[in-house]
């Protein structure tokens, strides 16, 4: 089936400091990837919808220039927290969508930040 | 707008007795409906989906869930549940052009006792 990774799948950084979280599909091409967000004991938040070759969207409430997003490859997107904060600290899940129907969207096993 | 309501935040239930998720959604549309199962250190993995059609699908590991369209509902079933399917499971919609972006609930965490 199709595999997506997400590394890395724990960080700790320092207040202040950037941290840059990949996720890759490892055997299918995925033109459009998702970040989500997701607080101990809640839902998955969206955060963006990462195309390939163009700019992410942002969900309602999501600051572009906190996180960013590149998805320059059509096995890689990245996001990057940007001056990282304590409010910061989540895990971040990301999927990969194969080909145009919803139901094909294969998740990452998610990173872990923490930030100090 | 488009939400997504799972009433039970925890469910214990014996091993070998039958279990029902609830999942109730609020969508303007005819829903692409979900289900997901998240186990601690992996990713979130499809059981089943529903697009259209038969409103009783089947999924993977013998989970089963019916879309009932009055009640806004799509709950999740499995006649005799295993030790191996306590995790967290969580219903979403497709929103959005094509039903790509996903709205999700806050799950459910089932136990399974012994």
């Amino acid at each position: 089936g199709a595999v997506v990774s997400q590394h890395p799948s724990w960080v700790i950084c320092k207040s202040g400091t950037s941290v840059k979280i990949e996720c890759r599909s490892l055997d299918f091409q995925a033109t459009t990837m998702f970040w989500y967000r997701q607080f101990p004991k809640q839902s998955l938040m969206l955060m963006a919808t990462s195309n390939e070759g163009s700019k992410a969207t942002y969900e309602q409430g999501v600051e572009k220039d906190k996180f960013l997003i590149n998805h320059a490859s059509l096995t890689l997107s990245t996001l990057t927290v940007t001056s990282a904060h304590p409010e910061d600290s989540s895990f971040y899940i990301c999927s990969a969508m194969l080909g145009g129907a919803a139901y094909e969207q294969y998740f990452g096993p998610g990173t872990r930040l923490t930030v100090t | 707008a488009q939400s997504v309501t799972q009433p039970d935040i925890h469910i214990t239930v014996s091993e070998g007795a039958s279990l029902e998720l609830r999942c109730n959604y609020s969508y303007g549309a005819t829903p692409y409906l979900f289900w997901y199962v998240q186990s601690p250190g992996q990713g979130l993995q499809l059981l089943l989906k529903y697009f259209s059609g038969d409103t009783l699908v089947q999924g993977i590991k013998g989970f089963e869930a019916e879309f009932k369209r009055s009640q806004s509902s799509f709950n999740l079933r499995k006649p005799s549940v295993h030790w191996s399917d306590a995790a967290e499971y969580f219903c979403a919609v497709g929103a959005g052009q094509a039903g790509t972006a996903l709205i999700f609930g806050k799950g459910t965490t089932l136990s399974v006792s012994s």
